[in-house]
């Protein structure tokens, strides 16, 4: 299922460097979200857009920031890359209403030396 | 206490067992809730929604006791196939704007031939 595509699926970088991943969708859903997954741990949000004008942080934003260029695509960026934001990166979207379940992208593991 | 929490396994069975998950969740308010299933390094996929009325899609059965704040997986006849994560996901949001899907860290079961 290609529905929801990021790019790139794997990224090895250096400390301090900036990074974007990107996130496309052909759902045609309105909300977007991208969280990290690290070992052991459940997925915890970074950040979420309800409609390309709402962009709100999540639980763990800080050292990222997002761009919804379009209803399809939604960025996240690494201003300058620490090696604790080494993880998998997951980009999801869903329809509008309360009961609706988030689809999700292949995923990117990123790591940063 | 965490807001979702699962078995924290692993459970290793036999195939043909039957095997049950529980989780539970701090907020009663909280509007949905979902089993998903991840693959070791992969996306998330939605396994099921869990309605009030309980559900049930072939082998798996979903329940869910508000008044105890747990939701159950039931998964019959257990396949090679069905080894993966488990993650519980509790939308604790409420209202359109108010989707706050929060994860649990996943409970591991390993079906052994």
């Amino acid at each position: 299922d290609a529905d929801v595509t990021q790019t790139p699926r794997n990224r090895i970088t250096k400390t301090g460097k900036r990074i974007m991943l990107e996130c496309s969708q052909t759902k045609g859903h309105d909300r977007m979200y991208w969280y990290r997954q690290d070992p052991g741990l459940g997925l915890q949000l970074i950040y979420y857009s309800f409609d390309v004008k709402d962009i709100n942080k999540g639980e763990i934003s800080d050292g990222y920031s997002v761009s919804r260029q379009a209803q399809a695509k939604f960025s996240l960026s690494l201003e300058s890359a620490i090696p604790n934001q080494t993880a998998l990166y997951f980009c999801a979207t869903s329809d509008a209403g309360d009961n609706q379940p988030q689809h999700f992208g292949d995923g990117t593991r990123l790591s940063i030396l | 206490r965490k807001e979702v929490e699962q078995d924290p396994g692993p459970f290793n069975v036999p195939e043909g067992a039957t095997v049950a998950f529980n989780c539970t969740y701090s907020n009663s308010a909280s509007q949905s809730f979902f089993w998903y299933r991840q693959d070791c390094r992969k996306e998330p996929k939605l396994l099921m929604s869990v309605y009030s009325s309980g559900n049930e899609d072939g082998r798996f059965t979903a329940q869910l006791n508000r008044a105890s704040q747990y939701i159950s997986l039931l998964i019959r006849d257990s396949k090679l196939s069905d080894s993966a994560t488990y993650l519980c996901v509790v939308n604790m949001g409420a209202g359109n704007y108010g989707q706050n899907f929060v994860f649990g860290p996943g409970t591991r079961l390993s079906v052994l031939p």
